[in-house]
């Protein structure tokens, strides 16, 4: 299957910082990446569809002010937290969607863990 | 109602169990069905993908789809300790949007 590569795997940062988390598609091109956030022992939260070359789609009730999303190129998303405060503190998952895959699935990263301290 | 509903568990099961996972779609237009796989602090990992109605075998592992009754299941056979984890049911219409379950916890005993 194809990979995602998510970096850093884990990051800590001062409250009121930003810090910026790397999605790679590492052997296909993909035009959409999805990003997700996920409380323990709960399931996926969308948080935004990013689309290389264009501006992201949030889910409702995420801000995109603060989690500001860029896919500049067909290989890579980021994820920007901004300004982070300890209730950002969480674990951060991106996924993407090789088109060429005939399979219609996403593939996910290794997710990154983010605590604000 | 919940495009998808999963059971969260947890399963706990003795080691060469079969072990049985479900859940149930209210949208019809899914034809796209996947079974992810996901450890502890980790990102989920794709298990089984199958397109409409039907069974995919792979290894210990069947995915079965129903779309008359919107429900698939994961079938484990000799489940091993390696096997625990978080299981997470995903499907999709278009391939551009996914739905996914809330995920159910299994444990397999040794």
């Amino acid at each position: 299957g194809a990979v995602v590569s998510q970096h850093p795997s884990r990051v800590i940062c001062k409250s009121g910082t930003s810090v910026k988390i790397e999605c790679r598609s590492l052997d296909f091109q993909a035009t959409t990446m999805f990003w997700y956030r996920q409380f323990p022992k709960q399931s996926l939260m969308l948080m935004a569809t990013s689309n290389e070359g264009s501006k992201a789609t949030y889910e409702q009730g995420v801000e995109k002010d603060k989690f500001l999303i860029n896919h500049a190129s067909l290989t890579l998303s980021t994820l920007t937290v901004t300004s982070a405060h300890p209730e950002d503190s969480s674990f951060y998952i991106c996924s993407a969607r090789d088109p060429a895959d005939s399979g219609n699935t996403i593939y996910f990263g290794e997710g990154s863990w983010l605590t604000v301290v | 109602q919940k495009e998808v509903e999963q059971d969260p568990g947890p399963l706990s099961v003795p080691e060469g169990a079969i072990v049985s996972l479900n859940c149930t779609y209210s949208n019809s237009a899914f034809q796209y069905f996947m079974w992810y796989r996901q450890y502890s602090r980790k990102g989920p990992e794709l298990l089984m993908y199958t397109y409409s109605s039907g069974n995919k075998e792979d290894g210990r592992f069947t995915a079965q789809v129903d779309k008359s009754s919107k429900y698939i299941s994961l079938f484990i056979r000799d489940s091993q300790p390696s096997d625990s984890a978080t299981y997470l049911c995903a499907m999709s219409a278009t391939g551009n949007q996914f739905y996914f379950g809330t995920g159910t916890s299994l444990t397999v005993i040794p």
